[in-house]
C-alpha cells in the first residue's frame, strides 16, 4: 500500500541556519512527488513536485528537494531559514493510476530567532 | 488567475443541522479533489471527480455525506445531518489530467473552510 512518513513531527531551527525535511514513502511503481507548506489558518502551497528526470529539483522560496530511489525519500531542504518560513509542511506521493495524493503526517516547523 | 475558491471560510453549526461546503476549481481543470483535515487523522481524501463524474468515494465516512459536481465550475459537499465528530477543516482541490496513461498532474489547494459541530 502507498504510505507517506515523515519521521519528525516538530523542529526548530535558528533563523539563518540551514533545514532538512525528511520524507520516506512506500509505492510500488514511479512515484509522483510533492511538498506542500501551510501557514497558520491557510490552505496548502505547492513548494515544489518531482515528476521524473532530474533528481534535485528547485521549488519556491529558495527550497530544494532531492529524490533518492535506493532510500525511498525526497527530503526537502532549504539553506538559510527565514523567520516567513515558519509553518507545516507535508509531503505527498500522487498514484500515477489515479492521481490520488496521499499525504504525511506533516512536520511543523519553529524557527527561532 | 482566482485559484480554488471555497465558501464559506468557517461554518459554525448545530449537532443535527445540514452543512454545505462550496467549492469553485481553477477555471479549465478537470478533476476536483475535497480533502478532510484533522489533527487525529491528518489530511485524508474524500472523494475526487473527473470531468464532473465521481470516480472514487471510498472515503467518504458515511451515508451522511455526500458530494455533487452539477458542472465544471461547481462543486458541494454536503453533511447532514452533521455530528461534533466532523469538526474539521475541508479542503477542495483542483487539478488538469491531460490525456495519456499515467496521471502527472498537480493539485492546487483552496484556502479551506473551518468547520465547528456544536
Amino acid at each position: 500500500a502507498q504510505s507517506v512518513t515523515q519521521p519528525d513531527i516538530h523542529i526548530t531551527v535558528s533563523e539563518g541556519a540551514s533545514l532538512e525535511l525528511r520524507c520516506n514513502y512506500s509505492y510500488g511503481a514511479t512515484p509522483y512527488l510533492f511538498w506542500y507548506v501551510q501557514s497558520p489558518g491557510q490552505g496548502l502551497q505547492l513548494l515544489l513536485k518531482y515528476f521524473s528526470g532530474d533528481t534535485l529539483v528547485q521549488g519556491i522560496k529558495g527550497f530544494e528537494a532531492e529524490f533518492k530511489r535506493s532510500q525511498s525519500s525526497f527530503n526537502l531542504r532549504k539553506p538559510s531559514v527565514h523567520w516567513s518560513d515558519a509553518a507545516e509542511y507535508f509531503c505527498a506521493v500522487g498514484s500515477s493510476n489515479t492521481g490520488k495524493l496521499i499525504f504525511g503526517q506533516g512536520t511543523t516547523l519553529q524557527v527561532k530567532p | 488567475d482566482a485559484g480554488v475558491i471555497q465558501s464559506p471560510r468557517h461554518e459554525v453549526t448545530e449537532m443535527g443541522q445540514e452543512v454545505t461546503l462550496r467549492c469553485k476549481p481553477i477555471s479549465g481543470h478537470n478533476s476536483l479533489f475535497w480533502y478532510r483535515q484533522t489533527m487525529m487523522r491528518g489530511l485524508e481524501l474524500l472523494i475526487y471527480f473527473n470531468n464532473n463524474v465521481p470516480i472514487d468515494d471510498s472515503g467518504m465516512p458515511e451515508d451522511r455525506f455526500s458530494a455533487k459536481m452539477p458542472n465544471a465550475s461547481f462543486s458541494t459537499l454536503k453533511i447532514q445531518p452533521s455530528e461534533p465528530r466532523d469538526s474539521a477543516v475541508y479542503f477542495c482541490a483542483s487539478s488538469f489530467l491531460a490525456r495519456g496513461l499515467a496521471r502527472k498532474e498537480t493539485q492546487y489547494f483552496g484556502p479551506g473552510t473551518r468547520l465547528l459541530v456544536l
